[in-house]
């Protein structure tokens, strides 16, 4: 069965570069929610789309920004990266506003150096 | 403000054994409660997802119970084997945000 892909599922960065990641949900999935997971951390909800329309903010940057597209995948555009940047970042697609299972992508871990 | 609290942080046991990890939850209102497991450097994976009137849902050598009145949650795992070892994390439903819980460091040995 399809799951959620994430590219790219690594990717080295400098300070101040900019950074794009993407998500392609399960098919037919209406939600994507983006996870910012530090070492050792729980995930922190960055951002989520419902419909192609942002539903919920949680503690994204201001130099963050993402979107979902007409096709439901979604890009989390980061810019003026600094070293704190540096994580794994989950991107999870549901049916239903999260009502449904919730499922997952393996992340793209960014390195800011 | 919404929390999930998990229990313990971190816990070591020997293959084959059974454990049981917890989760406290102040989250209204309530959808669901879900548990995943997540390898290190991996995407969580879902384990069990209940709702209001759930009390208990297996998954192989997995059980979660659900007590909504108490707002409590446990994950049991029976006969533990080696790849069990992952960090075990309880997220929380309710009003269309999801609230995660800190996870709990499982580690199985010989």
């Amino acid at each position: 069965a399809a799951g959620v892909i994430q590219s790219p599922r690594h990717l080295i960065k400098e300070k101040r570069e900019t950074a794009t990641l993407k998500c392609y949900p399960i098919p037919r999935h209406d939600t994507v929610y983006w996870y910012q997971q530090g070492p050792g951390q729980d995930p922190q909800f960055l951002i989520s789309f419902y419909e192609k329309m942002q539903s919920d903010k949680g503690s994204i940057p201001d130099r963050f920004s993402a979107q979902q597209f007409s096709d439901y995948h979604s890009e989390l555009n980061m810019s003026s990266l600094e070293l704190g940047d540096s994580a794994l970042y989950f991107c999870a697609s549901s049916l239903a506003r999260g009502a449904g299972e919730l499922f997952f992508g393996e992340g793209s871990r960014l390195t800011v150096l | 403000k919404n929390q999930v609290e998990q229990s313990p942080q971190s816990l070591i046991i020997l293959e084959g054994k059974n454990c049981t990890l917890q989760c406290n939850y102040t989250v209204s209102p309530f959808s669901n409660l879900r548990w995943y497991k997540q390898d290190t450097g991996r995407g969580p994976v879902s384990l069990t997802i209940m709702t209001f009137s759930e009390n208990t849902k297996s998954n192989g050598r997995y059980t979660a119970t659900l007590d909504a009145d108490t707002k409590q949650s446990s994950l049991h795992i029976t006969a533990s084997q080696l790849s069990d070892s992952a960090s075990y994390i309880c997220v929380v439903s309710g009003g269309n945000k999801l609230t995660f819980g800190t996870g709990t460091q499982l580690k199985v040995e010989l």
